[in-house]
C-alpha cells in the first residue's frame, strides 16, 4: 500500500536551513507529482510547494518563494524540501502528499519544524 | 491567487443531524475542488474530489456539490467519529492549491 514517511524536522534557529525528506513506497513514484503542505500549531492547512512527476515544473506559495526549494530523486523514491532563511512563522508540521489527477490522495504523518532561538 | 472562503469556521450539532459547510472561491474554478477531513494529531484525509466524487472507502453520508464559485459539503447524518476539521481546496490553479480556512465540527 501507499506509504509516505517524512523526516528531517527539528528545532532550528532563525535564519538557518533545514532539509526535509519524504520517502515513498507502494506506488510508482515517478508517475506522480508530489506536494508539501504545512500546518502551524493550532492553525489551518497551508499549501507550500508542488513538483511535477518528472521534476520539470515546480511551484511555490508566495510565503516561501525564494527561500524554499522542492526537488525529487526518482531513483530513490524521495521528495525533498530545502528550507533556507527560516523564520519563526515557518514553524509547522510539514506533510508530503501524493498528487493524483488534481487531488492529494495520500499523506505522510508529518514532521515538525520549530524555528526558535 | 485564488482565495477560498469557508463557512462556518466552527459548528456544533447533534448525532444524526445534517451538517452543511460552504466554500466560496474568489473566481470560477469549475469543479476543481476537494474536501478533506482532519482529525486531531492526524494527517488530512481526502473525502471528496472534483467537487462531488466520493473517494473510495469514504462513507456515503458524506457528499459534495457545486461548481463555479460556490460549493457545499454535507454530512447527511452526523456520527461521533465525524468530529474533525474539514477543509476545502481548489486546484484550478495548478501552481497553488489553496485551502479554505477550515470548519471545526463538534458534537452538541
Amino acid at each position: 500500500q501507499v506509504h509516505l514517511v517524512e523526516s528531517g524536522g527539528g528545532v532550528v534557529q532563525p535564519g538557518r536551513s533545514l532539509r526535509l525528506s519524504c520517502a515513498a513506497s507502494g506506488f510508482t513514484f515517478s508517475s506522480h507529482g508530489m506536494h508539501w503542505v504545512r500546518q502551524a500549531p493550532g492553525k489551518g492547512l497551508e499549501w507550500v510547494a508542488v513538483i511535477w512527476y518528472d521534476g520539470s515544473r515546480k511551484y511555490y506559495a508566495e510565503s516561501v518563494k525564494g527561500r524554499f526549494t522542492i526537488s525529487r530523486d526518482n531513483s530513490k523514491n524521495t521528495v525533498y524540501l530545502q528550507m533556507n532563511s527560516l523564520r519563526a512563522e515557518d514553524t509547522a508540521v510539514y506533510y508530503c502528499a501524493r498528487y493524483t489527477s488534481g487531488h492529494e490522495d495520500y499523506w505522510g504523518q508529518g514532521t515538525l519544524v520549530t524555528v526558535s532561538s | 491567487d485564488i482565495q477560498m472562503t469557508q463557512s462556518p469556521s466552527s459548528l456544533s450539532a447533534s448525532v444524526g443531524d445534517r451538517v452543511t459547510i460552504t466554500c466560496q472561491a474568489s473566481q470560477d474554478i469549475s469543479n476543481y475542488l476537494n474536501w478533506y477531513q482532519q482529525k486531531p494529531g492526524k494527517a488530512p484525509k481526502l473525502l471528496i474530489y472534483d467537487a462531488s466524487n466520493l473517494e473510495i472507502g469514504v462513507p456515503s453520508r458524506f457528499s459534495g456539490s457545486g461548481s463555479g464559485t460556490d460549493f457545499t459539503f454535507t454530512i447527511s447524518s452526523l456520527q461521533p467519529e465525524d468530529i474533525a476539521t474539514y477543509y476545502c481546496q481548489q486546484y484550478d490553479n495548478l501552481a497553488a492549491h489553496t485551502f479554505g480556512g477550515g470548519t471545526k465540527v463538534e458534537i452538541k
